[in-house]
Order: C-alpha cells, then structure tokens, then sequence
C-alpha cells in the first residue's frame, strides 16, 4: 500500500527567503506526481504535475524535482511572499486496475511573515 | 475555461439522513473522482468514474455511491449519515482518468453532521 509523507509539517519563515518542502513514497512504481496547494477550507490548486520520466518541472517561483528510485520529490519556492500561505499537498498516482487514483500526504502548512 | 464546479459549497445535516452532492467537470473531461477531506484522515479516495462506469473504489462502506450522467456530471450520496461524515469533501475531474493526466479539484463541499 502507497504511503506519502511529507515533511515538515509546518513551516513558517519571512518573507523573502528560499525554501523547500520534502515528500517521500514508499512504492516507486508511479505514473506522475503532482504538487497542490490549498487555502484553508478551500479546494485544491494544481501547481506542477511531474510525470514518472521526468525529473523535474517548473513554473514561475516554483520548481519541482522528483526521484523516482529514491521515493523522493521536493518543492522549491524561490523569494517567498505573504500570498504562499498555504497548505502544501503533494500526491502521487497510482495505477490500480483500469483506474488511476492519487493517494495524498499530509501536507505542510506554510507560513510567510512580514 | 470554467473550472470543476461543486455544489452546494456548504451543508448541514442530520444524523441518520441522506445527502447527495453534485459535480461538474471542466468541460471535455471525462474522469470524475472523489475524495474525502478531514483533519485525522487527510485526503481518501473514495471513487472514481468515466463514462458512466465507476472504475475504482476506495476503502469507504457501502454508505457512500455516486453515480455520473451521459455529460459526465457527478453526483455521489451518503445515506444513514454519521457524525464521522463530516468533512470536505472534493471531486477532481481529468481529461481520460489515465494515470499520466493532470487531475484538476473543484472548491469542495463542506458538510456537517450534527
């Protein structure tokens, strides 16, 4: 059984620094992995989807690695803002029969001061 | 390009009373799941469709079903509802379902059971 988790649980940091949020696998065998983002008791935001062939991908400020053989991907978020407050989620695709589903960690709460 | 949009955001109910909630996907998109949202448990899977036919299950009692129509609108219902079932819950549509696609989340429906 797929088990995500992510590391730290929460973060809070000033504004204006680089920083980076951990998510480990423990089943190599993924098609994608995508990064979410999510506003308190809002839904789901995409931020960036890796596929299994890729090792990294990005968008803006944010850049996301992934190593499949090790189980690991991390989200990097250069000159961080007040506005990146948010619960990061990360989730990984399984293929289970004839059907995809994600199966989620537990996310990490971001905090960025002023 | 509108989004996936749930309705109603927001609900309370009744123990022991039913609930169903609604779905639409981006247009295009054929893949509906669902998810289930709640401070213990994170993000759980509880089903997925395409074309009409569920393909994946999630580990959820025979309490929750959904169902989804020719123009690949979802509904999903929880009958006899417990405390428990308080959550958010989140549906996400994708262009096939297949595991390389990127799954997109709607803004959620928030029950409460009292």
């Amino acid at each position: 059984k797929q088990e995500v988790t992510q590391i730290p649980a929460a973060l809070s940091v000033p504004e204006g620094e680089n920083l980076v949020l951990n998510c480990s696998f423990t089943d190599s065998a993924i098609y994608n992995l995508q990064w979410f983002r999510q506003d308190p008791g809002k839904g789901l935001t995409s931020l960036l989807l890796i596929q299994s062939s890729q090792r990294e991908q990005t968008s803006g400020r944010l850049n996301a690695s992934l190593d499949k053989s090790s189980g690991r991907s991390t989200l990097y978020i250069a000159a961080s803002q007040p506005g990146d407050s948010a619960t990061y989620l990360c989730a990984v695709a399984d293929f289970t029969g004839t059907a995809s589903k994600l199966t989620f960690g537990t996310g990490t709460r971001l905090q960025v001061t002023l | 390009k509108a989004g996936v949009t749930q309705t109603p955001r927001y609900l309370i109910k009744t123990r022991g009373q039913q609930v169903t909630l609604s779905c639409s996907p981006i247009s295009g998109h054929r893949s509906v799941s669902w998810y289930q949202q709640t401070p213990g448990q994170g993000l759980q899977f509880l089903f997925e469709y395409f074309s009409e036919t569920q393909r994946n299950k999630g580990n959820f009692p025979g309490r929750f079903s959904g169902r989804q129509f020719s123009n690949s609108r979802s509904e999903m219902n929880v009958s006899t509802l417990e405390l428990g079932d308080s959550a958010l819950y989140l549906c996400a549509s994708s262009w096939s379902g297949a595991p390389n696609t990127e799954a997109f989340f709607g803004q959620g429906t928030r029950l409460t059971v009292v």
